[in-house]
């Protein structure tokens, strides 16, 4: 079946350093894409999000970058910090799916020493 | 504004027992959407209702239903409960469905079956 998946589970940084996780998705129809964040105990946090007319976004700090060539979405963290430690996953819905139906990665756990 | 509630936080049921889990979506949100989260298979969608109709269903069996009521607060059920359906439920509210609608997530519910 169709799947969004992340190429690494896990990624440990430095404080102060920039982060990329990245994710490859497989349904070429997909229209909308989003990361969220997963800390212990709690439910996943919007983070960014982008639509497919779209190359990049940036935030506060975060960047998502969107590569429909290669069906590839990426995530920068600048200057990360500990705070930053946690779950990342990336969702896809597309045209096909009614609704909001999100199809999530399995998700890369970030960690950040000081 | 307060955010996605889900009661309870955490339930232990014995298998062949059913369950109950409830979600009262941000106010003005209108689309709920449940998730199954485990180590193994991470987040999947199980069913997603709107202006209490559901309007997408994951692939889930039978025993995993839900409902959505006038106010859109949302409730799903499980019934005999198999070992294999100890999880994390997540609850997500969204203004409206449709695809490239953001979608904010609970805290979960924590259901552990013994």
């Amino acid at each position: 079946g169709e799947s969004v998946g992340l190429h690494l589970p896990t990624l440990s940084v430095q404080e102060g350093d920039n982060s990329i996780i990245n994710c490859a998705y497989s349904n070429s129809a997909s229209d909308y894409f989003i990361w969220y964040k997963q800390e212990s105990g709690k439910g996943p946090q919007f983070i960014i999000d982008i639509r497919s007319n779209m190359d990049k976004r940036q935030g506060q700090r975060v960047t998502v970058l969107l590569n429909k060539t290669v069906k590839h979405l990426s995530l920068q963290i600048a200057a990360t910090q500990p705070g930053d430690s946690a779950v990342y996953f990336c969702a896809e819905t597309g045209p096909n799916q009614a609704g909001t139906a999100l199809i999530f990665g399995k998700g890369t756990t970030l960690s950040v020493s000081s | 504004k307060a955010g996605v509630t889900q009661t309870p936080r955490y339930l232990i049921k014995t298998r062949g027992q059913q369950v109950t889990l409830s979600c009262s979506p941000i106010s003005g949100h209108r689309s709920v959407s449940w998730y199954q989260q485990t180590p193994g298979q991470g987040l999947q969608f199980l069913f997603e209702y709107f202006s209490e109709t559901q309007r997408n269903k994951g692939n889930f069996p039978g025993r995993f239903s839900g409902r959505q009521f006038s106010n859109s607060r949302s409730e799903m059920n499980v019934s005999t409960l198999e070992l294999g359906d100890s999880a994390l439920y997540l609850c997500a509210s969204s203004l409206n469905p449709g695809g490239a609608t953001e979608a904010f997530f609970g805290q979960g519910t924590r259901l552990t079956v013994v």
